[in-house]
């Protein structure tokens, strides 16, 4: 199905592991994101890519390391997993920024770290 | 820096009330673009509404209408008749045209609604 599909939708792991968290979306849209959810913080930016090789930084991305060889897929990986990583981690895309149709978010990751 | 805040953290309503929820934003860009979300509990987040800064009309989709108004950096949403279903986060975001290709998000509004 045409979209953006996050994996896994929830996730337990324990503090100092690795684990990486995967959005893969059909319509070949440039831009994608990663956010994550915190009561009280809303949604911070982590890390931002506007094409295939290029990633940059947002608000909040110590601990996060981004990838992006392809258009359609921009995983999200925890180097070293911390307690302060638990969180909801959405990754969105949009073709064009602050288009018509705004950015599509995919379903979310819960990931708790113990 | 651009900032979003939307003031009012919880709202509860009873069926059939209408309820504004608030939004602020501060921004140095003369152009940008607001956005409203929202995440019902089953937490998938759902575009509902996209504004430029050139365009103040008001708009209205149904029970949903927005105001838009630079005077005073706000971009509101009513619910009119309230439901049930109505019951979720909303978020408010803003996107400037020189900073960046992201939205920068409020903290949102829990609004509850009971029948």
């Amino acid at each position: 199905d045409a979209g953006i599909t996050q994996s896994p939708r929830y996730k337990i792991t324990e503090t100092g592991r690795q684990v990486t968290l995967m959005c893969h979306q059909t319509w070949s849209h440039s831009y994608m994101f990663w956010y994550r959810q915190d009561l009280g913080h809303g949604l911070r930016l982590i890390y931002y890519s506007a094409a295939a090789d290029i990633t940059d930084k947002g608000e909040v991305p110590d601990g996060y390391v981004v990838s992006r060889s392809k258009t359609e897929n921009f995983p999200l990986t925890l180097e070293s997993a911390t307690r302060s990583q638990t969180s909801v981690y959405f990754c969105a895309s949009t073709p064009i920024p602050a288009g018509y149709n705004g950015y599509t978010f995919g379903s979310g990751t819960r990931l708790t770290v113990v | 820096a651009q900032k979003v805040t939307q003031a009012q953290t919880e709202i509860s309503v009873v069926e059939k009330e209408d309820v504004t929820l608030d939004c602020v934003y501060e921004t140095r860009d003369t152009t940008y673009y607001l956005f409203w979300y929202k995440q019902p509990p089953s937490g998938e987040l759902v575009f509902l509404i996209r504004r430029n800064s050139f365009d103040e009309q008001n708009e209205i989709s149904g029970r949903y209408s927005w105001n838009f108004q630079k005077s005073t950096s706000s971009f509101n949403f009513t619910i009119t008749a309230s439901q049930v279903v109505d019951s979720a986060v909303y978020f408010c975001a803003l996107k400037e045209d020189q900073a960046g290709t992201a939205l920068i998000f409020g903290k949102g509004t829990t609004l509850s609604v009971s029948s």
